[in-house]
């Protein structure tokens, strides 16, 4: 079955330090996989793509994520975190037999990143 | 341009009372999708849109209808809301099969009670 998984509920880092916000996902083929941030009370904003190409991708925000096929894993990374980037992370993945051509996503469950200052 | 828009951003409804959900964008967008969140799922799709006039089912159709009737516009309809169908309901759009476009781009929400 193809499905996304966010492992973590939570990831707490200090201000300053890198992090990461992990993303696994089950799919036969080759997935479009995406990054979008929720901040409060409001709607979800992408923040980057990987389509094919340079496995490792940049984004909005100083964010980046490296896409591995061999472990199915799309971690989202930030080298000095920033309080401001504490928000609610969602990995999006969409699948080629999933639906057709629609560019129907699979969310994941959802990551709480808190910066501590 | 203004993006995706949801009208209104909170509702509170009675069980067994209807409304709908209205969502525009001006991006010239294919195609329409509408979701639900809830705490620990993640976003679940009701029903999407690859243009005007088509409609589909997605994950959680049940309860749920929509209707396309102009290319820039989205309807979510509950006909008799129950208290499962408290969410938030967000409404996103994307070009149509252009895979290096394919990200969805989001409305702000709606927050809907049903008591």
């Amino acid at each position: 079955a193809q499905s996304v998984a966010q492992p973590e509920d939570q990831v707490n880092v200090a201000e300053g330090n890198p992090l990461t916000v992990k993303c696994t996902y089950s799919v036969s083929g080759n997935p479009y996989l995406f990054w979008y941030v929720q901040y409060p009370n409001r709607g979800l904003q992408f923040l980057l793509k990987y389509i094919t190409g340079d496995n490792l991708v940049k984004g909005s925000y100083g964010f980046e994520a490296e896409f591995n096929k061999s472990q199915t894993s799309f971690h989202l990374k930030k080298p000095s975190a920033l309080v401001s980037d504490s928000a609610l992370y969602f990995c999006a993945v969409r699948f080629p037999n999933y639906g057709g051509a629609t560019n129907k996503l699979i969310f994941g469950t959802g990551t709480l990143l808190a910066v501590q200052p | 341009n203004a993006g995706v828009t949801q009208t209104p951003k909170f509702r509170v409804l009675k069980t067994g009372q209807s409304m709908t959900l209205l969502c525009a964008q001006d991006m010239n967008h294919e195609y329409m999708y509408w979701y639900r969140q809830d705490p620990g799922m993640g976003l679940r799709l009701i029903h999407y849109s690859v243009g005007e006039g088509t409609t589909a089912k997605g994950e959680v159709p049940d309860g749920y209808n929509v209707s396309r009737l102009k290319k820039q516009n989205f309807l979510l309809g509950l006909e008799s809301a129950a208290p499962s169908q408290t969410s938030v309901y967000f409404c996103a759009s994307s070009f149509g099969l252009a895979g290096a476009l394919a990200e969805q781009f989001f409305g702000p929400g709606t927050r809907l009670t049903v008591l």
